[in-house]
């Protein structure tokens, strides 16, 4: 069965600074992934999702993840954080009848 | 286009009660989808509809959650009776076909609190 791993619960950055998100997922075949984030009293909102080919994915917002098959990953980067980018961020896996599992998410919260 | 819309957006009710959400999805959309979003925690599938039918309900406590789909548009998420741990916000998404890696857009949620 697919699951989700993302090991940051809270990562803290400074405005303007890099931002990188760990995502690490188990699935026994080639995987659907995708990243969503979700700002409070908000429902889930689509940055990216990787099927195949190139294995670095832009995203809205300014957002990339990069697919590394053998580590298991699907981190999430920005190059320069923005005071609005606060927010709960989901990693998720997509499965045969499109349902997904996603990872327990991490906050980010933005320094100014 | 107008986006999935979900009702109410806030539920207090006490253990036993019963409670009822109602989601509109994306006008077009066959697949709906519920998911339950226990604070702290990632969404977690409860039921899949494609278009009237369900295509899963592997992870519904059918003991006391029922879903209905009856037209194939809007879908009513039901919880008879409630506990504690039904605390939670659920989410409604839809999608075009249901086909693996399309994308899903989610409504705002309800939030439930049970006493």
């Amino acid at each position: 069965a697919q699951s989700v791993t993302q090991p940051d619960i809270h990562i803290t950055v400074s405005e303007g600074a890099s931002l990188e998100l760990r995502c690490n997922y188990s699935y026994g075949a080639t995987p659907y992934l995708f990243w969503y984030v979700q700002s409070p009293g908000q429902g889930l909102q689509l940055l990216l999702k990787y099927f195949s080919g190139d294995t670095l994915v832009q995203g809205i917002k300014g957002f990339e993840a990069e697919f590394k098959r053998s580590q298991s990953s699907f981190n999430l980067r920005k190059p320069s954080v923005h005071w609005s980018d606060a927010a709960e961020y989901f990693c998720a896996v997509g499965a045969g009848n499109n349902d997904m599992r996603f990872g327990a998410g991490t906050r980010l919260t933005v320094k100014p | 286009e107008a986006g999935v819309a979900q009702s109410p957006r806030y539920k207090i009710i006490e253990k036993r009660q019963s409670v009822a959400f109602w989601c509109n999805p994306i006008s077009g959309h066959a697949t709906l989808y519920w998911y339950q979003q226990i604070l702290g925690q990632g969404p977690k599938l409860l039921i899949q509809f494609q278009n009237n039918g369900v295509v899963d309900d592997s992870q519904l406590p059918k003991d006391r959650f029922s879903a209905e789909r009856l037209k194939g548009v809007d879908s009513t998420l039901k919880i008879q009776p409630a506990k504690l741990e039904d605390s939670a916000v659920y989410l409604c998404a839809s999608s075009q076909m249901g086909q693996r890696g399309e994308t899903q857009y989610f409504g705002p949620g309800t939030r439930l609190l049970v006493l």
